[in-house]
């Protein structure tokens, strides 16, 4: 069972740029997280999303980010006109519907 | 606003040591503790999902423990082995609807052979 990928692994966009992340949950997994880590800082809760619903949104800013988890294909995860600020590293998780959440290797999004 | 600490930042030991950290939450609303390992350019690997008060998990030489009471864990290594080198992290789920979870800025641990 492959583990939770992401792409890309690395991604350089230029402010006001669109930035696109992609994450394919575990197989098997309906729940995804999406998590960010700024500089110097923690793992941030963004969103929670199962297939074609946002469960909970409240860790993402309310302009210019969002999400979706469609039936088919992986989650993506969508910030607009992207500004220095944004840069950070990415997390995606899954879950089976238990506590475990189980961690991609993260997109790091450089804005120059 | 939830606050989840780890303490300490960072910490060297020698290879053979054992070592301790810790991890403080909120004692209220408390639905899991979770631990992750997380070695730099890798995901976080998740190490422990604690749920209970008093309960003690082990997974070959890392343990810890929980005390929701109090509001805290332990995490234990022995033995300490250069392959141990990694951040630990600790992160709070406060249940509810969902399992978003609250993490701390982690534990450094660096083994030296």
């Amino acid at each position: 069972n492959a583990g939770v990928m992401q792409n890309p692994r690395h991604l350089v966009r230029r402010r006001g740029q669109e930035a696109r992340l992609r994450c394919s949950p575990m197989k098997g997994h309906s729940h995804v997280y999406w998590y960010r880590q700024l500089p110097e800082e923690g793992l941030k809760f963004m969103v929670y999303l199962q297939k074609e619903n946002i469960i909970d949104e409240s860790g993402m800013p309310k302009e210019r980010f969002s999400a979706e988890f469609p039936k088919e294909g992986p989650s993506i995860l969508r910030i607009q006109q992207v500004v220095r600020g944004d840069s950070a590293a990415y997390f995606c998780a899954s879950s089976p519907n238990t506590d475990t959440q189980y961690f991609g290797p993260g997109t790091r999004l450089t804005v120059l | 606003i939830l606050n989840v600490e780890q303490s300490p930042q960072s910490l060297h030991v020698q290879e053979g040591d054992s070592t301790n950290f810790t991890c403080s939450f909120p004692s209220s609303n408390f639905y899991a503790l979770h631990w992750y390992r997380w070695e730099t350019a890798k995901s976080p690997e998740a190490l422990f999902v604690m749920t209970l008060n008093g309960d003690e998990k082990k997974k070959g030489r890392i343990s810890a423990t929980l005390n929701t009471k109090e509001g805290y864990s332990y995490l234990y290594i022995k033995g300490s082995q250069p392959e141990d080198s990694a951040t630990y992290l600790c992160a709070f789920n406060s249940g509810g609807s969902n399992y978003k979870l609250t993490f701390g800025k982690g534990t450094l641990l660096t083994v030296n052979p």
